[in-house]
This record gives C-alpha cells, structure tokens and sequence, in this order.
C-alpha cells in the first residue's frame, strides 16, 4: 500500500481481556517495528522483524505481549491479559532494512478500563 | 545501549521567529539522526534526517545540525508558521532500532 496501515485506529477493552493490533506495511519494506507510546511520553521500542524473524524482542515489557510477522507482510501485536498500564497507542513502522528513514501508521489507541 | 536526552519539552515561539531543538545522544558509534513530526491523527513523519558523515543539511526552511564530537543534534525551524506547530522527536540509531527522544511540543503563536 502507500503508507503504513494499522487497525483499529481506537480500541477500548476491559481489564484482563485479550487485544490483537495489526499493522500492515509498506509493500516491499523488509524490516518492520512497534512502539508504544503513553499520554504525553516518547517511543518506546517494543519488538522489531527482519522479515519474520525478530532479532530483538527486549522491549516487550512483560510475557503477556507477543508479536508475529508472516509472509514478510502484516503483523499482529497480541496482548493477553490486558491491564489499566497497557493503556497508551501503540505505533508501528516499516522501513527498508538498512535505508534508515520509517515510515510510521497512525498508530493503535488502546485504552484499557 | 543508546540513549537519546531531548530539550525542550515545550516550546513557544511567534510566527516567523526560529525555532531549535537539541538532543543529546550517549553511543559515539550512532550514525543515523532523523527528526520526526507527530501531528494529532497524521501518525509521525520523517521530515529531516542526517548520517553521521555529514555535519548539516537543510531542506527549506528546516536545518539539522550534527556535532559528533560533542555527541549532539539539533533542528533548526526558521520563518516558523503555524503549521509548524506539532511534537517533534529526534532519534538515534547504530544498529537496529531507532532510539527516541521524550519529544518536544512546539506550538507557534500566530
């Protein structure tokens, strides 16, 4: 596509329950990322692929969080368990591996009551 | 690992007046500094960005400057318009993934 896609735009869950974000890159980026962004603070790095592999899961905050990639394409962001801190959105980035410069979605506004 | 300090949080200034942001970064071995502006349902877009063999670059009315020895960068917004008012981030990276500053809200005063 022309830009970084991520669904849904907005999500509102109650504690404990599970959420799933997508994120849909741009077509040909091999290299993609998520962050996480809470009210009023900067990006923090969660998880990231080379392809469908991820190199470097060290952000993900605890075990409730998982992320997959298929096809080199979408990815899914899964959070079990949700609770009240998971609350913030949630972005995510393709680039080019190696071309610096990520072109990011709109982001995922998870609010979790 | 990295770290990206960014100053200031929040930024005024009149239209037409320039603006400057900096950031500090701590791995010597960094050599990629892009600038992103976060606008409320625009997502985040690059809007400038350095590598480490350089030491400044414009584009317009936006500037970026890289001191390595110093370990610092900054972005230069001049003739500034309202338009202009939105969070800006800079980032660091070495290898994989970019590391952000906290992110500067600029707001211009018409």
């Amino acid at each position: 596509g022309a830009g970084v896609s991520q669904s849904p735009s907005n999500k509102v869950t109650e504690k404990g329950k599970d959420v799933e974000l997508r994120c849909d890159p741009i077509s040909g980026h091999t290299a993609l990322y998520w962050y996480r962004q809470r009210l009023g603070q900067g990006l923090e790095f969660l998880i990231y692929f080379q392809g469908n592999s991820a190199p470097d899961k060290s952000g993900l905050p605890s075990d409730r969080f998982s992320a997959e990639r298929t096809g080199e394409s979408v990815s899914t962001l899964t959070i079990q368990r949700t609770q009240q801190e998971d609350s913030a959105v949630y972005l995510c980035a393709s680039s080019l591996e190696g071309v610096g410069g990520y072109t990011f979605g709109s982001g995922t506004r998870l609010t979790v009551v | 690992g990295e770290n990206v300090e960014q100053h200031p949080s929040t930024l005024s200034v009149q239209e037409g007046d320039s603006a400057v942001i900096k950031c500090t970064y701590s791995d010597s071995a960094s050599n990629y500094f892009p600038w992103y502006k976060q606008e409320l349902g625009k997502g985040s877009q690059l809007i400038i960005d350095i590598r480490s063999n350089v030491g400044e670059k414009k584009d317009q009315r936006i500037a970026v400057t890289l001191n390595k020895t110093a370990k610092h960068f900054s972005l230069h917004i001049t003739e500034t318009q309202p338009e202009d008012s939105a969070v800006y981030f800079c980032a660091a990276e070495k290898d994989t993934p970019l590391v952000f500053g906290k992110g500067t809200r600029l707001s211009v005063i018409a």
